[in-house]
């Protein structure tokens, strides 16, 4: 069965600095993988997601994530944050050989950007 | 507008209850998916539908029903709510299992 572990619940950092927040999955079969954003009192919203070609996928709002099917990790990245990226980050995964369409989340992120 | 709206985006109601949650999406998306979110649980997948006439169960369906009317909406019902049915609900959509999930604002449902 697949599954996806987000390796830490809270990541506070100050303005400006870099971040990464950590996805690692277990799936028997190739899969397609997403990081999608809920910024306070709002539904999700995609990020980047990676189905092929390039391990290095980027996405909106100055994101990045590197696929390593090796170390079946998924990590997301920025250079620099700003306060506007304090939301809750999610990574989710889905399979080729499903019906096609479930995701499956790990638990979230917080991000906290402080000025 | 919005593409994918939810109502009521909160509610509040006594164990025993019957409760409707409404999804309509304006996508034009065949598919659709039910989630609930808990803290520190992530998103869950309740129910998800591939078009009209298909209606599947997701990881957590127990407690749980839904209908598809029509390609632009899907309801999600809780016959009997219970306290640990309090959750924030999400309603999404896509056009295909690569695609790009499209979800609703939530529904806060709170059960006593």
């Amino acid at each position: 069965a697949q599954s996806v572990t987000q390796l830490d619940s809270q990541v506070p950092v100050f303005e400006e600095a870099p971040v990464e927040l950590r996805c690692n999955y277990s799936s028997s079969v190739s899969v397609y993988l997403f990081w999608y954003v809920q910024y306070p009192n709002q539904g999700l919203q995609l990020l980047l997601k990676y189905l092929s070609g390039s391990t290095l996928v980027k996405g909106i709002n100055g994101f990045e994530a590197e696929f390593n099917k090796s170390q079946t990790s998924f990590h997301l990245r920025k250079p620099s944050v700003h306060i506007s990226d304090t939301a809750e980050y999610f990574c989710a995964v889905s399979d080729y050989d499903n019906q096609g369409g479930k995701l499956i989340f790990g638990q979230g992120t917080e991000l906290s950007v402080k000025p | 507008d919005a593409d994918v709206t939810q109502t009521p985006r909160n509610r509040i109601t006594k164990t025993g209850k019957r409760i409707m949650l409404e999804c309509s999406q304006t996508k034009g998306h065949d598919r659709m998916y039910w989630y609930r979110q808990d803290p520190g649980l992530g998103l869950r997948l309740i129910y998800y539908s591939f078009d009209v006439k298909d209606i599947n169960k997701g990881e957590i369906s127990d407690g749980y029903s839904v209908s598809r009317q029509a390609q632009a909406k899907f309801s999600l019902s809780l016959e009997s709510a219970i306290p640990n049915q309090t959750a924030l609900y999400f309603c999404a959509t896509s056009d295909s299992e690569v695609d790009t999930q499209y979800f609703g604002p939530g529904t806060r449902l709170t059960v006593l």
